[in-house]
């Protein structure tokens, strides 16, 4: 199946400044590429999603860049707030089947 | 949008009883849902893909008869661990797919096993 791990478990910024999170993936299968907003003691929210044919979108504050030549994703968030402060998941799916890397922690100084 | 109902948010039970997990589609039917598992600082892992109207399919380690899953209707899936032992102390997390293709999460449960 899919493998999908995260470069840093851990991720400090400073408010305002912009936050970039990297996923890599194995399995070049994947028809999305997903990522997710978990905050403590709550299920994941959907932030952004990319199909494996493109190599960028963008969303409010927030982008995803694929590249599927060293298959990897990133997730770029903007002018980053205090509320952006959880952990980050990336995932890949093919249909319905769904994988999860292991999570960046997001932390949002002030 | 579309919302996914999960409950209880937690419980504790005692070791050896049963307890069972409902996730709901409030505005949407889904036809297919998911059930995940979060250890502690830890990704989620899938456990089993639940299947309106037929039987649940489980991912490899999960025992079946140990995690029952029902999916009756096209918004009701439900989970029961039955015998929990304390190592199935977990956060538990459905999810369903809309017929749009997105997926949306359910709040979450946690299991304490005493």
């Amino acid at each position: 199946g899919e493998s999908v791990g995260l470069h840093l478990p851990t991720l400090s910024v400073q408010e305002g400044d912009n936050s970039i999170i990297n996923c890599a993936y194995s399995n070049s299968a994947s028809d999305y590429f997903i990522w997710y907003k978990q905050e403590s003691g709550k299920g994941p929210q959907f932030i952004i999603d990319i199909r494996s044919n493109m190599d960028k979108r963008q969303g409010q504050r927030v982008t995803v860049l694929l590249n599927k030549t060293v298959k990897h994703l990133s997730l770029q968030i903007a002018a980053t707030q205090p509320g952006d402060s959880a952990v980050y998941f990336c995932a890949a799916r093919r249909v319905d089947d769904m994988r999860f890397g292991a999570g960046t922690r997001l932390t949002v100084k002030p | 949008g579309a919302v996914v109902s999960q409950h209880p948010s937690w419980v504790i039970c005692k070791s050896g009883t049963s307890v069972k997990i409902e996730c709901r589609s409030l505005d949407f039917q889904a036809t297919t849902m998911f059930w995940y598992r979060q250890f502690p600082k830890q990704s989620l892992m899938l456990m089993a893909t639940s299947n309106e109207g037929s039987k649940a399919t489980y991912e490899q380690g999960v025992e079946k008869d140990k995690f029952l899953i029902n999916h009756a209707s096209l918004t009701l899936s439900t989970l029961t661990v039955t015998s929990a032992h304390p190592e199935d102390s977990s956060f538990y997390i459905c999810s369903a797919r809309e017929n749009r293709g997105g997926y949306t999460f359910g709040s979450g449960t946690r299991l304490t096993v005493v």
